[in-house]
């Protein structure tokens, strides 16, 4: 089973910044990445898939980097509709896994 | 505009049944897997189940392995999760997701959840 770790766990940050959140997995998953975006009583929206590929209507701020075991989703100016919680998924090996997720609050 | 709408949660008491449903419309079911995924209160996302486009192929996490049964009527644009023998550790929001391609390729479009709670 593929374990994903995110980091950090709460990532603090003030609008119009920059914020970086990362996501290691236990082994390789080559670019079988994907990235979504979860708000309080919603379903999860896909932002990134194959590591960084944005999804239909995402905007370009959101970006996706890294392949093997090392991800990156970097969202290059926050807005006030961006503070949420974040989740990378591996969708190469079966059983699929998640992350545990990063909660991008406001400073 | 792809929508899907989940149903059939509620509360059950353990070793209760349950069977979920999620209505499909907006796409052509019939040529996309489909994946359960649940979150327990206050956690992340678990995922749970996933079926191939024509239904041919299913998978599940070891943790619902022999208790849960994925299942689709691709003639009424439907995804079913049929929840048996149901643990304390079962109690979620269960949500349905179209894959974006014929299995395992990421998920682009979720339900709303349906939330399952098992206590006596």
């Amino acid at each position: 089973e593929i374990v994903m770790t995110q980091s950090p766990a709460t990532l603090s940050v003030s609008p119009g910044e920059r914020a970086t959140l990362s996501c290691r997995a236990s082994q390789s998953v080559s670019n079988n990445l994907a990235w979504y975006q979860q708000k309080p009583g919603q379903g999860p929206r896909l932002l990134i898939y194959g590591a960084s590929t944005r999804a239909t209507d995402i905007p370009a701020r959101f970006s996706g980097s890294g392949s093997g075991t090392e991800f990156t989703l970097t969202i290059s100016s926050l807005q006030s509709e961006d503070f949420a919680v974040y989740y990378c998924h591996q969708y190469n090996n079966w059983p699929l896994s998640f992350g545990g997720g990063t909660k991008v609050e406001i400073k | 505009e792809v929508q899907l709408l989940e149903s059939g949660g509620g509360l059950v008491q353990p070793g209760g049944s349950l069977r979920l449903s999620c209505a499909a419309s907006g796409f052509t079911f019939s040529s996309y897997a489909m994946t359960w995924v649940r979150q327990a209160p206050g956690k992340g996302l678990e995922w749970v189940s996933s079926i191939s486009d024509r239904g041919g192929s299913t998978f599940y996490a070891d943790s619902v392995k022999g208790r849960f049964t994925i299942s689709r009527d691709n003639s009424k644009n439907t995804l079913y999760l049929q929840l048996n023998s149901l643990r304390a550790e079962d109690t979620a929001v269960y949500y349905c997701a179209k894959d974006r391609g014929i299995i395992a390729a990421g998920f682009d479009y979720w339900g709303q959840g349906t939330l399952v709670t098992v206590s006596s």
